[in-house]
C-alpha cells in the first residue's frame, strides 16, 4: 500500500495565485521530507529538503521565497507555490523514507500535476 | 561528473525477450543503490534496493560490481506492462538525498 499520501493530484490555477501542496507519511514518521520537480521528458529534480521543527534546505537555483516548505509535524510537510507563473507549470513530488538509516530508499507520494494559466 | 550515468534508450524489445540496463556511478564509497520504476507522469516506484553484491526479486535480477562502478538491472521474460523508465540512483551527501539521472527507457512490443 501507499506510504506516502500527497495532495492534490492536480491542480490548474492562474497566475499569481498561491497553491498549497500537501505531503503525508503514512503509519511512520519522516522527520525530512524532499521535494522534487520533474518537467516533461527531464529528470526529478530535487528542490529541497523539509526538516521538521525547523528550516528547510534548498538546492541550488531554488528560491526559498517562492516555493515555501513547511514541516510541522512528523507526518506532514507542505509547500506553497506562492505567486504562480506559467513556467513552475510541472510535476511536483514529495519523498520520504520510511526507516531511519541513512542508506534507506525513499517513497514518493503520487505527485501533484500543477497547471498554471 | 554525474552521480550515475545511464544509456537512456529508449530500448525496444518484443515480449518475453531478457533485457539488461547498465548504470555506472562515480562515487566509489556508495553504500546503496536502487531501482526505481517510473511511467509516463506518475510517481517513481521502488523496484529494488541493493546493498551488497546483488538482489533478486522474481523476474528482476541487480547485480552489483563495485571494481568497475557499476550496478546492472536484467529483466527476465519482459512484459508489457515493463514499458516504463528505470532510474537507478544512490544516496549523495550524506542522509537519504537521492539525486536522479534520466533513466532508460524501456518499450516491451507484441
Amino acid at each position: 500500500g501507499a506510504v506516502v499520501s500527497q495532495h492534490p493530484s492536480w491542480v490548474i490555477c492562474k497566475s499569481g495565485t498561491s497553491v498549497k501542496i500537501e505531503c503525508r507519511s503514512l503509519d511512520f514518521q519522516a522527520t525530512t521530507m524532499f521535494w522534487y520537480r520533474q518537467f516533461p521528458k527531464q529528470s526529478l529534480m530535487l528542490m529541497a529538503t523539509s526538516n521538521e521543527g525547523s528550516k528547510a534546505t534548498y538546492e541550488q537555483g531554488v528560491e526559498k521565497d517562492k516555493f515555501l516548505i513547511n514541516h510541522a509535524s512528523l507526518t506532514l510537510s507542505t509547500l506553497t507555490v506562492t505567486s504562480a507563473h506559467p513556467e513552475d507549470s510541472s510535476f511536483y513530488i514529495c519523498s520520504a523514507s520510511r526507516d531511519r538509516g541513512n542508506y534507506s530508499p525513499l517513497h514518493f507520494g503520487n505527485g501533484t500535476r500543477l497547471t498554471v494559466t | 561528473r554525474k552521480e550515475v550515468e545511464q544509456d537512456p534508450g529508449p530500448f525496444n524489445v518484443p515480449e518475453g525477450a531478457t533485457v539488461a540496463f547498465n548504470c555506472t556511478y562515480s562515487n566509489s564509497a556508495s553504500q546503496s543503490f536502487f531501482w526505481y520504476r517510473q511511467d509516463c507522469r506518475k510517481e517513481p516506484k521502488l523496484l529494488m534496493s541493493v546493498y551488497s553484491s546483488g538482489n533478486e526479486d522474481g523476474r528482476f535480477t541487480a547485480q552489483l560490481n563495485r571494481a568497475s562502478q557499476y550496478i546492472s538491472l536484467l529483466i527476465r521474460d519482459s512484459k508489457l506492462s515493463d514499458s516504463a523508465t528505470y532510474l537507478c540512483v544512490t544516496p549523495t551527501g550524506g542522509g537519504n538525498k537521492l539525486t536522479f539521472g534520466t533513466g532508460t527507457q524501456l518499450k516491451v512490443e507484441l
